[in-house]
């Protein structure tokens, strides 16, 4: 499994946008790059995979330039409620990579 | 809903003691997963069944960690003679078929004092 390395913490406040770049230099060319959101006392959740260039969903958009040895999450507009743990995982998804290796994620704290 | 469902939500049991974790997958899906979750840290990954049959337990960090689905729906983890270090959030996720995004429950915090 790729390594990633991602911010520890980063503050926001509602209504901006905030940014998460992961760190995957060693990814391998069948990698995919997923995202899952994790809320105190709930079990992560996904948010967006992604394999190259740009992907966009209801609730945010996954950045993978040409190299493919960085990904930016992108949340647009964050409100208090988007305070969670964001992890970013490297992966052979979606065929066969079931072990997902999350590591210690970056806290987003939104503040009003 | 119709999400992963984990019973108990707290567990306190004494050190030594045997404890059992119960998870109820999303109806029809095949795969099964158990994680670990320490304080601070992501989740690591245990063991995977597919249907009933467990296709990996590489995860389980010793011997009194055992996990069975015997019927392909409903999974136990179990621990024998609890010890301190097995204090951590248990999450328990499944998928309709391997390499699909992961569905998870919240969870049960085991507490061993």
């Amino acid at each position: 499994l790729a390594k990633t390395t991602q911010p520890i913490s980063m503050d926001s406040y509602e209504g901006q946008e905030v940014n998460i770049t992961c760190s995957h230099n060693n990814i391998a060319t069948n990698d995919y790059i997923t995202w899952y959101q994790q809320f105190p006392s709930q079990g992560p959740r996904f948010i967006i995979q992604g394999y190259k260039t740009k992907v966009t969903n209801e609730v945010a958009s996954l950045f993978i330039p040409a190299d493919r040895k960085s990904s930016t999450l992108s949340l647009p507009r964050v409100s208090l409620s988007d305070t969670a743990v964001y992890y970013c995982l490297v992966g052979d998804a979606p065929s066969n990579d079931y072990k997902l290796s999350f590591g210690a994620g970056t806290t987003v704290t939104v503040r009003a | 809903g119709a999400g992963v469902s984990q019973s108990p939500r707290y567990k306190v049991a004494k050190r030594g003691q045997d404890v059992a974790l119960r998870c109820d997958p999303i109806s029809g899906h095949v795969s099964l997963f158990w994680y670990q979750q320490a304080l601070g840290q992501g989740p690591e990954f245990l063991t995977y069944f597919q249907n009933e049959a467990q296709l990996d337990k590489s995860g389980l960090p010793s011997d009194r960690f055992f996990a069975e689905r015997p019927e392909g729906s409903v999974s136990t983890l179990k621990i024998q003679r609890t010890q301190q270090e097995d204090s951590a959030v248990y999450l328990c996720a499944s998928s309709p078929i391997e390499g699909q995004p992961q569905h998870f429950g919240d969870g049960t915090r085991l507490s061993i004092l």
